[in-house]
């Protein structure tokens, strides 16, 4: 499995975008890459996945390195509902057996 | 609200009680997970059923014991459990292998499990 390396905290103001990175220099060719959140008190949140291409959903923007060995999760515009800790995670198309790294708490701030 | 239903949501047990955590999805899913998450941590995989068979045990001492009667639900039955067993237990699922494309798990909102 493929080992992500995240800042443990971050801080963004309320209405501005939050860009959360990753690094995952170790990523094999069929590893997409997921992101999670985890809101206190709740179980992890879906957020975006991504395997080469640039993504956006509803919730936020997912930036792929070409070489994708990193990528970005892009939260347009905080709220303080956003504030979580944000998991980024490399998983193959056939396993199904997920690492939860360490995350990154962001915290959005008034 | 989460379309993965665990309960109870809180659970005190002393250390040689049995009880048992439930979990149940109606999403047609057929993988379903355990995991267990200590305080300030990320969670951590115990179990992995997938059709209804454990497909992975990530050496977890056997006073865990999962079941998984049927498709839709998945049960954690605990027994004799020790003090560092107090933790939140979170169960997952999604739509399983060979969909032929990437799936996200959707999960619970867990159990709070405190051993006395």
């Amino acid at each position: 499995d493929a080992k992500t390396t995240q800042p443990p905290s971050m801080d963004c103001a309320e209405g501005r975008a939050a860009n959360l990175p990753c690094n995952h220099s170790t990523i094999s060719g069929n590893e997409y890459v997921y992101w999670y959140r985890q809101i206190h008190s709740q179980g992890p949140q879906y957020i975006i996945h991504g395997l080469k291409n640039n993504e956006t959903n509803e919730m936020a923007s997912l930036i792929i390195t070409e070489d994708r060995k990193s990528s970005t999760l892009i939260l347009p515009h905080a709220t303080l509902r956003d504030t979580a800790v944000y998991y980024c995670i490399p998983q193959s198309l056939n396993n199904n057996d997920m690492r939860f790294g360490a995350g990154t708490r962001l915290t959005v701030k008034p | 609200d989460t379309e993965v239903t665990q309960t109870p949501k809180h659970l005190v047990m002393g250390m040689t009680n049995k009880k048992s955590l439930k979990c149940e999805q109606h999403m047609g899913h057929r993988a379903m997970y355990w995991y267990k998450q200590k305080a300030k941590k990320p969670p951590e995989l115990m179990f992995v059923y997938s059709y209804e068979k454990l497909s992975i045990n990530e050496s977890v001492p056997s006073r865990f014991s999962p079941e998984c009667p049927n498709s839709s639900l998945l049960n954690l039955h605990l027994h004799a459990l020790q003090p560092e067993d107090s933790a939140l237990y979170l169960c997952a699922s999604s739509q399983g292998e060979g969909t032929g494309y990437s799936q996200p798990q959707h999960f619970g909102d867990g159990t709070r499990l405190s051993i006395l």
